[in-house]
């Protein structure tokens, strides 16, 4: 069974950072894309970023202006989100989620999702 | 950059036919995933490459996209459809995904 299993969040004061973790578990997590959405309280879904199965290609929404970074480690089946100088409109539930599409071919799109890590930025 | 506009509501009886629809510039050129979440819950693929069921999910839903509109139908709609979706695409001239901001479905 696929398994994706989000932490790391919690509530950070603007300004401050965070890492958000995703074990994975049930499927050769190297074998595949793996992919941050994010929904703020109220709100509809947020990409975040994304990154290849190898490290090979990484991308992000303009919005986070280089404050976030992706990264996973395929040994430890793990996705990962760093989060710097973070500011209140980054409050939102984060979602990792399974990318078994190629960007190359335009086919990206999420297959399954973790529950949700939630990140409250507030003084 | 690349936007995907679904109107914020629909609302349909039971036992009838709703369609949500996405439209975006020449959306019928890309590949349109759609996801159903329910409140409180994490999003669940419904429809992938335009029209592609995974498995589990019921052959009332289904996908269409051809010029600047794709369509989810949900037939003979129940009451447990009611949620909101969205509708997703890969641009690749910004290499970026794209949402649609969602719509939220009343069964009535």
């Amino acid at each position: 069974e696929v398994q994706l299993v989000e932490s790391g969040g919690g509530l950070v004061k603007p300004g401050g950072s965070l890492r958000l973790s995703c074990a994975a578990s049930g499927f050769t997590f190297s074998s595949y894309s793996m992919t941050w959405v994010r929904q703020a309280p109220g709100k509809g879904l947020e990409w975040v970023s994304s990154i290849s199965s190898s490290n090979s290609y990484i991308y992000y929404a303009d919005s986070l202006k280089g404050r976030f970074t992706i990264s996973r480690d395929n040994a430890k089946n793990s996705l990962y989100l760093q989060m710097n100088s973070l500011r209140a409109e980054d409050t939102a539930v984060y979602y990792c989620a399974r990318d078994p599409g190629i960007a190359a071919a335009g086919t990206p799109h999420f297959d399954y999702w973790g529950q949700g890590t939630l990140v409250t930025v507030s003084s | 950059s690349y936007v995907l506009t679904q109107p914020p509501s629909v609302s349909v009886a039971p036992g009838k036919t709703a369609r949500i629809t996405c439209g975006g510039n020449n959306i019928g050129s890309k590949s349109v995933h759609w996801y159903q979440q329910k409140p409180g819950q994490a999003p669940v693929l419904v429809i992938y490459y335009d029209s592609e069921r995974p498995s589990g999910i019921p052959e009332r839903l289904s996908g269409s996209n051809s010029g600047n509109t794709a369509t989810l139908t949900i037939s003979r709609v129940e009451a447990g459809d009611e949620a909101d979706y969205y509708c997703q695409v890969w641009d690749s001239s910004s290499d970026h995904v794209v949402f649609g901001g969602g719509t939220k479905l009343t069964v009535l």
